[in-house]
């Protein structure tokens, strides 16, 4: 059964950092694209960054550019994002998913709220 | 990228069917065969419905069905079932590694 269980949210100051983590199991984690999404409370689906199966290959939807990062360790089938700089806005749940292809997500991860405020 | 548009909800009665529309440009919906619809029941992870436009990944029940025209790509939910009442996203590739999301549709089984 393909399984994802995102960790390490939390309450946080403006400005302060943060690192996600995601753990998968049930399928062959090198073998797939990786992505983070978020979901502000009330709002819909925003995709955040996604990794290439070697991690040779990172992309950041601009809001986050600078800011955060993300990462894998294919030999812990382990899913990264490490979060400075946190806005407000960042304010969301987070969610890891595997990526089909174009961006297609089969499955999700449970989420993990992260919230920024003072 | 703007946002896909999707109506904010929609409406049926049990055994009923709603389609629910996703309206996006050539960049993304019109020039890509990548739209994926996900359901999200309060409090929960979306899930994956149809994906490239029309297909049911595994366990979906046939009473979901999608299909695109032009720039706008629809789902249909068949035979209502009180279970259904949920928010449906849709999504499409944009192309350089984008995606675009429609802002959810907040379906109400009457």
């Amino acid at each position: 059964e393909v399984q994802m269980v995102e960790s390490g949210g939390g309450l946080v100051q403006p400005g302060g950092s943060l690192r996600l983590s995601c753990s998968a199991s049930g399928f062959t984690f090198n073998n797939y694209w990786m992505s983070w999404l978020r979901q502000a409370p009330g709002k819909g689906l925003e995709w955040v960054a996604n990794i290439k199966q070697d991690g040779s290959e990172k992309y950041y939807v601009d809001s986050v550019k600078g800011r955060f990062t993300i990462s894998r360790d294919n030999a812990k089938n382990s899913l990264y994002l490490q979060m400075n700089s946190l806005r407000a806005e960042d304010t969301a749940v987070y969610y890891c998913a595997r990526d089909m292809g174009a961006h297609t997500y089969d499955y999700w991860g449970q989420g993990t709220l992260v919230t920024v405020s003072s | 990228q703007s946002a896909l548009t999707q109506p904010p909800s929609a409406s049926g009665s049990p055994g009923q069917s709603v389609t629910i529309s996703c309206t996006g440009t050539s960049s993304d919906v019109g020039g890509y065969n990548y739209v994926s619809w996900f359901q999200q029941h309060p409090g929960k992870a979306p899930k994956l419905i149809i994906n490239e436009v029309s297909k049911r990944p595994s366990g979906v029940p046939d009473r979901f069905s999608g299909s695109k025209s032009g720039n706008t790509a629809s789902l249909t939910v068949s035979g209502l079932q009180a279970e259904d009442e949920a928010d449906y996203y849709c999504s499409s590739y944009a192309g350089s590694n984008n995606v675009v999301f429609g802002g959810g549709t907040k379906l109400t089984v009457l």
